[in-house]
Order: structure tokens, then C-alpha cells, then sequence
């Protein structure tokens, strides 16, 4: 069984100053863990993506996530907003190798303030 | 390139109608996924087609819901009869090499 918690429904922060979005999981496999976004009236982006190979990824638009497999976390974090940043943003967690039975967190809205 | 397209975007029914949702996923992509977000829930996956043949359809709800995929390329999603808790935010995903996909935006259904 596998699971993920975003624990924070939303985050605000100013501009210029850095972001930390939250996202815990529990996998019974090697997990593959991604973050996607989406913005008001469009489709899910992927932001970035762990398959198990360096535990430090880095995404689009600045955005960075770190596998730490000892406090089962993957944390998004950004070091200066940008109000195009504001979005809703998703934790997913799937079996390492597949991407049948994902499991999406309850998502985590930034805000950022001007 | 186009992306992954979904109709309509909106849909407002009454209970007991029934609605289609269409999904074209970005051509070439043997794998379509359709996903559910009920409101404040987290986003749930309800199945997984690998060109024409239903790989997964574990998250399917209910008898009331029907996904095909006729020659593997765009998807339809029935619901029939449609209820009040099948309200929520539809979305399709297409990928060619698992495990990136990529997401339409997505049809809002409302069931009245």
C-alpha cells in the first residue's frame, strides 16, 4: 500500500522570498515520487520527477525536490517566488517502474503576495 | 505538438441524465489514463488503457461508469446514470514510456 500527505492545504508567501511545499509518503516499494502543477483553468504540468537516481532533483521554472528516503519526505522548494508561481501543486507517488495505481496528495495551493 | 484534450471542459447535468467525457491523448501514446478529483478530495486514479485494451480499471467506481478506447485512440468516460456524487474535476493523461504523463485540463462535472 502507498500513501502521500501534503501537509498543508496552502501556503503563502511574498514575493522574492522562498517557497517550501510539504509532501510525506509511504510506499511498501521503492517509490517514484513527482510533483505536477496546475494553474487556474489548465491542464497538470510536471514539475519534477525521483526514479531513484539522484536524490536531489531539480524541475522547471527553479523548483527543486529532495529525496530523503530516512524521513520518507519530498519536499518542493523554490528559492524566490515569482507570482506565476501561484498554482495548486500535487505530491504523486507511484511504484518505482510503473505508473498504474498512483496516489495524488490532496494538493497544496500557493498563494503568493505581490 | 498538440497536448492531451479533453471535452468539454464544463458540463452541468441533472441526476439520473447521462454524460460522455471525451479524452484525445497526444498522438502516438499507447497509454490513457482517466483520474477523478471530487471536490477537496485528492485526485484518485480509475483506469489505465493501453491502446485499446483496459489495463487496469480498478478505480472504477460503479457499474454506472464506462470508459472505452475503439482503436486506441481517443477514450470516452459514460456515466450513466449520472448522481449527485459524481460531481468533480475529470481528468486524462496520455504517456508513451512510463512513468511521465501527460495531463489534459481537465472536464468539470456538475450533477444538479
Amino acid at each position: 500500500a502507498q500513501s502521500v500527505t501534503q501537509l498543508d492545504s496552502h501556503v503563502s508567501v511574498s514575493e522574492g522570498t522562498p517557497v517550501l511545499l510539504r509532501c510525506n509518503y509511504s510506499s511498501s516499494y521503492s517509490p517514484s515520487l513527482f510533483w505536477y502543477v496546475q494553474h487556474p483553468n489548465k491542464g497538470l504540468q510536471l514539475l519534477l520527477k525521483y526514479t531513484s537516481a539522484a536524490t536531489l532533483v531539480k524541475g522547471i521554472n527553479g523548483f527543486e525536490a529532495e529525496f530523503k528516503k530516512s524521513e520518507t519526505s519530498f519536499h518542493l522548494t523554490k528559492p524566490s517566488a515569482h507570482m506565476s508561481d501561484a498554482a495548486e501543486y500535487f505530491c504523486v507517488v507511484t511504484p518505482s517502474g510503473g505508473y498504474q495505481k498512483v496516489t495524488f496528495g490532496t494538493g497544496t495551493k500557493l498563494q503568493v503576495i505581490p | 505538438e498538440a497536448g492531451v484534450t479533453q471535452f468539454p471542459s464544463h458540463s452541468v447535468i441533472e441526476k439520473g441524465q447521462t454524460v460522455t467525457l471525451r479524452c484525445d491523448p497526444i498522438s502516438g501514446h499507447d497509454n490513457l489514463y482517466w483520474y477523478r478529483r471530487v471536490m477537496g478530495k485528492e485526485i484518485k486514479f480509475l483506469l489505465h488503457f493501453v491502446k485499446e485494451s483496459k489495463q487496469d480499471e480498478s478505480g472504477m467506481p460503479n457499474n454506472r461508469f464506462l470508459a472505452e478506447r475503439t482503436g486506441g485512440t481517443y477514450s470516452t468516460l459514460k456515466v450513466q446514470p449520472a448522481e449527485l456524487e459524481d460531481s468533480g474535476v475529470y481528468f486524462c493523461a496520455s504517456s508513451q514510456y512510463n512513468p511521465e504523463a501527460f495531463f489534459g485540463q481537465g472536464t468539470r462535472l456538475t450533477v444538479v
